[in-house]
């Protein structure tokens, strides 16, 4: 079974602090994902990488930045929390090209105070 | 306009009946056609995995794409307590490894 690993489930954050969210595939997939889900508004791509080190912004990229090291880590950074980032952060992994199905991770809660 | 509408319901039905969740799209690019469960604080799932037009059955449940009317469904049959879930879809054209995202639509079945 394909396994996307999020390190945290439920994090509390002051406003303004630097906050990491890592991600952990066991598959060997080339694509991995953040999104963050909010009620009503689904899920919106914040950055991809198909390849170590690359990456591209996805839909909502303004105030995170991602950092792909090595094939299996994903992480999301938050350079300066801010209160309207408090969100469901879903990571997620897909195999080579297009039509791949897409597995997630279980989620982290961020909540920014 | 949004890419992909879904009825955010919520929706609420007894035990054994039939659930029909359905989704549009704008885009008549989309060729890779998914259903997602999710459950409460818990990441999405795939459930249902449909390329291009036509049916697909597995078990209980049927998904059904119209490109003709860009338009796609999800059918539950003898609906348990355990399909309680929101649900997503979510689509995808060639050549593209991203997906796009339905809002979801929050499904209870009553015992």
């Amino acid at each position: 079974d394909v396994k996307v690993t999020q390190s945290s489930r439920y994090l509390v954050k002051r406003t303004g602090e630097k906050v990491f969210l890592e991600c952990v595939q066991d598959m060997d997939h080339e694509n991995m994902f953040w999104y963050r889900q909010d009620p009503g508004l689904g899920l919106r791509l914040i950055y991809f990488s198909y390849d170590v080190k690359m990456k591209e912004k996805g839909d909502i990229p303004e105030g995170y930045s991602v950092s792909r090291e090595k094939k299996e880590r994903f992480s999301l950074i938050l350079e300066s929390a801010s209160t309207n980032q408090t969100s469901m952060y879903l990571c997620a992994s897909s195999w080579g090209a297009s039509g791949n199905t897409i597995y997630f991770g279980e989620g982290s809660w961020l909540t920014v105070v | 306009q949004k890419e992909v509408e879904q009825d955010p319901g919520p929706l609420s039905v007894p035990e054994g009946a039939i659930v029909s969740l359905n989704c549009t799209y704008s885009n008549s690019a989309f060729q890779y056609f998914m259903w997602y469960r999710q459950y409460s604080r818990k990441g999405p799932e795939l459930l249902m995995y449909t390329y291009s037009s036509g049916n697909k059955e597995d078990g209980r449940f049927t998904a059904q794409v119209d490109k003709s009317s860009k338009y796609i469904s999800l059918f539950i049959r003898d609906s348990q307590p355990s399909d309680s879930a929101t649900y997503l879809c979510a689509m995808s054209p060639p050549n593209d490894y991203k997906l796009s995202f339905g809002a979801g639509t929050t499904v209870t079945v009553r015992a």
